[in-house]
């Protein structure tokens, strides 16, 4: 069965420092692996996701991913975060069929 | 385009009672999944539906919950006799086609239901 681990529950940094949050996932079979982020009171928005190709994958606001197979990981990266990326971001993994697997998510605090 | 809609944001149900929490796909998606978020926990996968179809349900509780997706209308998930447990958001995502990670899955805001 797949499953998504999110070791950091929560991860207060300052603004305009770098950040890392950590995905690992398990699975017997080719993964497809998604970032989401949920601001205060709101659904979820996909922030990035990995389907083939290039291991690195972008986002339009900064963030970027890599997928490492060999250590089954897909960690959310920003050289320099901002106030408003304050949030919960959730990794998730699918086999390519219907279902998303998310993990338990992660509480980016920014602080000024 | 109008994204997700889901109603109400906010439900209040005592012990006993039922709740019906709908969802209106975005325009043109033909495809909709219901998510549960307990409180301090990730989204657990509960149904994948279509029109007039429920395609996979293994996450759906045995009892007291279903699910329909009407040829016309929102889909709607109701949950027979509340317990306090069943406090969460309930989340639906929609997506144009199914069967492939391809296809993103579009999240509404969410229902906060809350058993008192």
């Amino acid at each position: 069965a797949q499953s998504v681990t999110q070791l950091d529950s929560q991860v207060p940094v300052f603004e305009e420092a770098p950040v890392e949050l950590r995905c690992n996932y398990s699975s017997s079979v080719s993964v497809y692996l998604f970032w989401y982020v949920q601001y205060p009171n709101q659904g979820l928005q996909l922030l990035l996701k990995y389907l083939s190709g290039s291991t690195l994958v972008e986002s339009i606001n900064g963030f970027e991913a890599e997928f490492n197979k060999s250590q089954t990981s897909f960690h959310l990266r920003k050289p320099s975060v901002h106030i408003s990326d304050t949030a919960e971001y959730f990794c998730a993994v699918s086999d390519g069929t219907d279902k998303l697997i998310f993990g338990t998510g992660t509480r980016l605090q920014v602080f000024p | 385009n109008a994204g997700v809609m889901q109603n109400p944001r906010h439900l209040v149900r005592r012990r006993g009672q039922e709740a019906r929490l709908r969802c209106s796909p975005m325009k043109g998606h033909s495809h909709v999944y219901w998510y549960r978020q307990l409180p301090e926990e990730g989204l657990k996968f509960m149904v994948y539906l279509q029109k007039e179809n429920i395609i996979d349900e293994s996450g759906m509780p045995k009892e007291r919950f279903s699910a329909e997706f009407p040829k016309e209308g929102p889909s709607i998930l109701r949950i027979q006799q509340v317990v306090r447990g069943d406090s969460a958001a309930y989340f639906c995502a929609s997506s144009p086609s199914g069967g492939g990670a391809s296809y993103e899955q579009y999240f509404g805001p969410g229902t906060r239901l809350t058993v008192t």
